[in-house]
């Protein structure tokens, strides 16, 4: 199995612009999971997903950020407009039914 | 208030000087405790999960042991690949199937 794909690897944009990150999860997982990374403040869940239903968005820091997930295989996370501190890497993850969290590689977004 | 806490903050070892990681957490119905490790410019690789008090599991130089209120990942002859972020994570009943990770543990292995 590839494992968790996520694109794109890095992303550099300017204040004000939509930046939208993609995530494929490995297949038969049930659960996805959109993390953010910084030194700051080390891993924090934003949302996760279970059979493509959005559970426990409660870490998601405002309405500039919106993650679906249309099928099993694939998911969004959108940020509008984009602001320098959301400059930070965002993990995706997934599994199946409690099993260890597989995560990807990540995409490091820098916002000037 | 955290509700996992690593420790220290950061490590240096010589190659072949054993040492141990602390997690420490404060959940309430405790499901699983998870060891990850983190290369530079990757995403955190799955090593163990611990269910209850008293487990433990080895692979390789590393073993994680568990008890009521903390883990600890015992690393024995240390190698440079051994180098690395290892982050401890929790799974309890009042979160669900999230995963509330500690801020990690930064260990560089010197030859």
């Amino acid at each position: 199995d590839a494992g968790v794909i996520q694109s794109p690897r890095h992303e550099v944009t300017e204040m004000g612009q939509e930046v939208t990150l993609r995530c494929k999860p490995i297949s038969g997982h049930n659960s996805l999971f959109w993390y953010r990374q910084t030194m700051m403040r080390g891993l924090e869940l934003l949302i996760y997903f279970n059979n493509n239903v959005p559970i426990d968005d409660s870490g998601m820091p405002e309405d500039r950020f919106s993650a679906k997930m249309p099928n099993a295989s694939f998911s969004t996370l959108k940020i509008q407009p984009s602001e320098p501190r959301d400059s930070a890497v965002y993990f995706c993850a997934s599994n199946l039914n409690g099993s260890p969290l597989h995560f990807g590689n990540g995409t490091r977004l820098t916002v000037t | 208030e955290d509700q996992v806490t690593q420790s220290p903050e950061a490590l240096r070892l010589q190659e072949g000087e054993s040492s141990s990681l602390n997690c420490s957490y404060t959940v309430s119905g405790l499901r699983g405790l998870f060891w990850y490790r983190q290369d530079p410019g990757k995403g955190p690789e799955f090593l163990f999960t611990l269910y209850s008090a008293g487990e433990e599991k080895e692979k390789e130089r590393l073993k994680a042991t568990l008890t009521k209120k903390e883990s600890f990942l015992h690393i024995t002859a240390p190698k440079p690949e051994d180098s690395a972020t290892y982050l401890c994570a929790v799974s309890s009943m009042e979160y669900g199937n999230k995963l509330v990770f500690g801020a990690g543990t930064i260990l560089r292995v010197k030859s």
